[in-house]
């Protein structure tokens, strides 16, 4: 499977437990961007990469959140101290570099609950 | 923020029948996409049209867009249940901001057999 894969799919943890998400895009894609969709919304930035330098971040990345790609090739996306509002679908998607933001190709998404 | 909204929140029509989805958004783009989410899946993308572009067609697919309104729809004919899903604008700005997309809240596209 070529596609952006996303690991876990899905975690359950407790409020004030750290969590760290995975995302593995597609190869030769070195523009990643990571979103989160709560229930009934569609999906919000948070921030996004070229190559292994984070280019931008949303304010909706607070401090308890930071995501990486130091090789630039997989990301991981922590969240430190969860709260109940962190609960969401993570979802990361990667593209190809080009002038104008063409399609996106997502992974499955990975579902955080915070009890 | 979002940067859309799609008209309607829901929508539930019978399989053969056209399904029509409205998005409206505030700012300048470079072009506007639409993508499908099955429940509790990511997104497909499904087609873009450039900001010079008035109609695109895919498939059963039809997306119009109309920069003077900030608007755009996407018609789906004889529909499927298998179309059953969630659809969403995103819009590609022009400079600044982020890069990458910004999506609308959606339709809730239901296909009754």
């Amino acid at each position: 499977d070529t596609g952006v894969s996303q690991n876990p799919r899905h975690k359950i943890t407790k409020r004030g437990q750290n969590v760290t998400f995975r995302c593995d895009p597609i190869s030769e894609h070195n523009r990643l961007y990571w979103y989160r969709q709560t229930l009934g919304q569609g999906p919000e930035f948070l921030t996004y990469f070229q190559n292994e330098a984070q280019l931008e971040k949303s304010r909706l990345l607070s401090d308890r959140f930071s995501a990486e790609r130091p090789k630039g090739s997989f990301s991981t996306l922590e969240i430190q101290r969860t709260e109940q509002g962190d609960s969401a679908m993570y979802l990361c998607a990667s593209r190809v570099r080009g002038r104008t933001t063409g399609e996106l190709f997502f992974g499955e998404g990975s579902r955080l609950t915070v009890l | 923020s979002q940067q859309g909204e799609e008209d309607p929140q829901a929508l539930s029509i019978q399989e053969g029948e056209n399904a029509t989805m409205n998005c409206s958004y505030k700012t300048s783009i470079n072009n506007l996409q639409w993508y499908r989410q099955n429940s509790g899946r990511g997104l497909v993308h499904l087609i873009l049209i450039r900001s010079n572009e008035r109609e695109k067609h895919s498939g059963r697919l039809r997306v119009t867009l109309d920069t003077s309104k900030k608007s755009s729809s996407l018609l789906i004919t004889a529909s499927r249940a298998a179309d059953t899903a969630s659809y969403f604008c995103a819009t590609a700005g022009i400079g600044g901001g982020a890069d990458g997309l910004t999506f609308g809240k959606g339709t809730h596209l239901i296909i009754q057999p």
